[in-house]
């Protein structure tokens, strides 16, 4: 019965690499979003789709590029990974109202 | 551009007391207020959210507050309980076209057995 589901939920590689996150909602909700928090747990919006269409971008590294195949999916691919990328990424998706989040992925790149 | 700050960064309190969490925030055209519990390790668990023409939201032991035009909202926790130790995030969704979350800096709250 999980609302919002991330995968995975640790994340280990190594510098140059390139890595996906998976996102999916079951609320039915039309607008989803992916958050950075760093190291200091402040939390930074990155990227807001609304049925499948990008609306937000929030000037993210083009080696960041998010994919909705559905409005139910939000997934997020990761090229070039590099030490400064390391953090916890949220995966949200936003009734008329209110905003519900996912568990979080925590990325370690080495 | 819409700035959240959160007043303490951290607070450490015995068991049963009442305490009081500060958000404030530069522009005062929000659409609403959502107030955030976060866990260590965990992710985000919404705890009240205030639309921009409320003036107070209830649940439990919580009472968050907003006073639009002076940019502030305060969330307040009644008899607290070491369950209650995360951190707490104040975030405000703006009435622009993107309508998107800009989220406090966080308090980070220990209350002691």
């Amino acid at each position: 019965d999980t609302a919002v589901s991330q995968t995975p939920k640790y994340l280990v590689t190594q510098m140059g690499n390139d890595k996906s996150i998976k996102c999916e909602q079951n609320l039915g909700h039309d607008t989803m979003y992916w958050y950075k928090q760093d190291s200091k747990k402040f939390l930074k919006i990155m990227f807001s789709y609304n049925n499948k269409e990008l609306i937000i971008n929030e000037t993210v590294p083009n080696r960041f590029s998010p994919k909705s195949p559905d409005k139910a999916h939000l997934n997020l691919h990761i090229n070039s990974l590099e030490l400064g990328d390391s953090a916890v990424y949220f995966c949200a998706s936003k009734s008329s109202r209110e905003q519900f989040f996912g568990p979080g992925t925590r990325l370690t790149v080495l | 551009k819409q700035e959240v700050t959160q007043i303490p960064a951290a607070l450490s309190v015995p068991e049963g007391e009442n305490l009081v969490l500060n958000c404030s925030f530069t522009d005062s055209a929000i659409y609403n207020l959502q107030w955030f519990r976060q866990d260590p390790g965990k992710g985000l668990t919404s705890l009240l959210l205030i639309q921009s023409s409320q003036r107070e939201q209830t649940s439990g032991r919580l009472n968050a507050s907003l006073d639009k035009s002076s940019g502030r909202s305060t969330l307040y926790i009644a008899a607290s309980q070491p369950g209650d130790s995360a951190t707490y995030l104040c975030a405000v969704r703006g009435s622009g076209a993107t309508n998107k979350l800009i989220f406090g800096t966080g308090t980070l709250l220990a209350v002691q057995p």
